[in-house]
C-alpha cells in the first residue's frame, strides 16, 4: 500500500461545483502539503499544515480551503471550481532533513479537470 | 525573473551517453538544494540532495556553484530507465518555514 494516498485519481467536474480531494498518509509525518502542477510551471504550494492545529496558506491559496482532520488526513476543497483550476494536484508529507530543508513524499496525484 | 529556472529540454540522448542539466536560482541566500525525478503523470520522488562539496550517488553527480547560483546534475552511462523529468528544488532562507521552490523541470529522453 502507498504511504501517501490520494483520492480520487481523476475527477472531471463543472464550473461552480464544490470539490474535495482527500489525502491520507501512513508515514507518521506531522507535516502535510497540497501542491498543484501545471504544464511548464513548477509545483506551487496551495496550503501546508505542520500539525492538526497549524494550517497555513501557501502561494496560491485563493479559491481553495483545507481541513486537517487528523495527523494522517489532509483534505483540499475547491469551493466553487473554475476552469483555471484544472491541474494535477499532489498531496505530500515531510519529515525534516536534519541537514536542513524538507524531503517530501508525494501521493500519486489527482488530475482535476474543470469544464 | 523566476526564482528557479531550468532548461525544459527535452534532452534526447542515446543509451550510454553522459548528460548534464543546470538549474539557476535567484536568491543568493538559498540554503538547501535537491533534485527530484518525476515520471510522466506520476509523483515526484527525491533523487538526491545537493551538498556544498558536491556529492555522488552511483551514476548521478550533483554539484552546487554558489558564486554563479546554480546547481547541476550529471548522469553518466544513461539508461532507458533514466527517461523522466528532473525537477530542481531550492529552499531559500526565510527565517521561518523553509518553503521549497520547484523548477518547472528538465525532460530527459534516453533512446536505444
Amino acid at each position: 500500500d502507498a504511504d501517501v494516498t490520494q483520492t480520487p485519481r481523476n475527477r472531471i467536474t463543472k464550473t461552480g461545483k464544490r470539490i474535495m480531494l482527500e489525502c491520507s498518509q501512513t508515514k507518521g509525518h506531522d507535516r502535510m502539503y497540497w501542491y498543484r502542477q501545471d504544464p511548464g510551471l513548477g509545483l506551487r504550494l496551495i496550503y501546508y499544515s505542520f500539525d492538526v492545529k497549524d494550517i497555513n496558506k501557501g502561494e496560491i491559496s485563493d479559491g481553495y480551503s483545507v481541513s486537517r482532520q487528523a495527523q494522517a488526513k489532509f483534505s483540499l476543497s475547491l469551493e466553487s471550481a473554475i476552469p483555471n483550476q484544472t491541474a494535477l494536484y499532489f498531496c505530500a508529507t515531510s519529515d525534516s532533513d536534519r541537514a536542513g530543508g524538507e524531503k517530501l513524499f508525494f501521493g500519486s496525484g489527482t488530475q482535476l479537470s474543470v469544464l | 525573473r523566476k526564482e528557479v529556472e531550468q532548461d525544459p529540454g527535452p534532452f534526447n540522448v542515446p543509451e550510454g551517453a553522459t548528460v548534464a542539466f543546470n538549474c539557476t536560482y535567484s536568491n543568493s541566500a538559498s540554503q538547501s538544494f535537491f533534485w527530484y525525478r518525476q515520471d510522466c503523470r506520476k509523483e515526484p520522488k527525491l533523487l538526491m540532495s545537493v551538498y556544498s562539496s558536491g556529492n555522488e550517488d552511483g551514476r548521478f553527480t550533483a554539484q552546487l556553484n554558489r558564486a554563479s547560483q546554480y546547481i547541476s546534475l550529471l548522469i553518466r552511462d544513461s539508461k532507458l530507465s533514466d527517461s523522466a523529468t528532473y525537477l530542481c528544488v531550492v529552499i531559500p532562507f526565510s527565517g521561518g518555514y523553509n518553503k521549497l521552490i520547484f523548477g518547472a523541470g528538465t525532460r530527459l529522453a534516453v533512446h536505444p
